[in-house]
C-alpha cells in the first residue's frame, strides 16, 4: 500500500546544530508540504513543492530549507536549530493541487 | 483575528450523544476540509467539501458558503471518536490550506 513516512519520529538536538527531517511518500504525488504544529496555533506551512526541483516558501519559512531531487522525498533542514523550532513537524502530499492532502505520522523535535 | 475559527475548543460528551463542532472563516475559499488527529498524533482527512453536505458513516459535514460556516456532526458518539478535529480552508485562487486550531473531543463511556 502507498504511504507517507517521516523519520526520525522523535529527535532531541542542541541549539545551533543542523538537523534534517526526512519525508518519503510512495503515492507518486507531485505536491509535498511541510507544516509545524504548536499549541495555540493551527498547522502552519513551512515549505512546499509542486514537483522535482520546485520549492516554495510558506508562511513560517525562516530558518528552514527544503530540496526536491526526486518525486518521493522532501527533506526539511533546519540550518541552525533554535529553541523556537521545538515543535511537531508534519509532512503531507497530494496528487493534485485541489485534492485532499495525506499526512505523515509527524516528527517531534526538541531543541535544547 | 484568525482567519479560521473553531468552536468549541474543548468538548466532552457521554457515549451516544450527538456532537456538533463549528468552523467559521473570514476569507474566500474554494473548499473546506475536516481532519481528525488521534492522540497518537496522526492526521487523517475526513471530508473535503465546497457546498452542501457530505456523510460518511456517523459523520456528517455541512457548509454554508454565504454564511462562511461549516459544521461537523457526529451521531451516536463513541469513545473511539475522541480526537482533535481540525477545520482547514483552501483559499480561492490558491491551493494552500489555512488551519483552525482544532477542537479537542473526549467521549466518555
Amino acid at each position: 500500500d502507498a504511504e507517507i513516512t517521516q523519520s526520525p519520529r522523535h529527535k532531541i538536538t542542541e541549539t545551533g546544530r543542523q538537523v534534517t527531517l526526512a519525508c518519503h511518500q510512495t503515492w507518486n504525488h507531485n505536491n509535498m508540504f511541510w507544516y509545524r504544529q504548536d499549541l495555540g496555533h493551527g498547522l502552519r506551512l513551512i515549505h512546499y513543492s509542486y514537483g522535482v526541483h520546485d520549492t516554495n516558501k510558506g508562511e513560517v519559512s525562516d530558518g528552514y530549507s527544503v530540496s526536491r531531487s526526486n518525486t518521493e522525498d522532501l527533506p526539511l533542514t533546519l540550518e541552525s536549530a533554535a529553541s523556537s523550532q521545538t515543535s511537531v513537524y508534519f509532512c503531507a502530499s497530494s496528487g493534485n493541487r485541489v485534492y485532499e492532502q495525506y499526512f505523515g505520522p509527524g516528527t517531534r523535535l526538541t531543541v535544547t | 483575528k484568525n482567519e479560521v475559527e473553531q468552536s468549541p475548543q474543548n468538548l466532552t460528551a457521554q457515549e451516544g450523544e450527538f456532537i456538533t463542532i463549528n468552523c467559521s472563516y473570514s476569507v474566500g475559499i474554494s473548499a473546506l476540509h475536516w481532519l481528525q488527529q488521534h492522540p497518537g498524533g496522526g492526521i487523517v482527512s475526513l471530508f473535503m467539501l465546497s457546498s452542501g453536505k457530505k456523510k460518511h458513516g456517523r459523520l456528517i459535514a455541512t457548509i454554508n458558503i454565504q454564511e462562511k460556516h461549516s459544521s461537523l456532526h457526529i451521531t451516536a458518539s463513541h469513545p473511539r471518536d475522541s480526537a482533535v478535529y481540525i477545520c482547514a480552508v483552501r483559499l480561492s485562487n490558491t491551493d494552500k490550506l489555512i488551519f483552525g486550531t482544532g477542537t479537542r473531543l473526549q467521549v466518555f463511556p
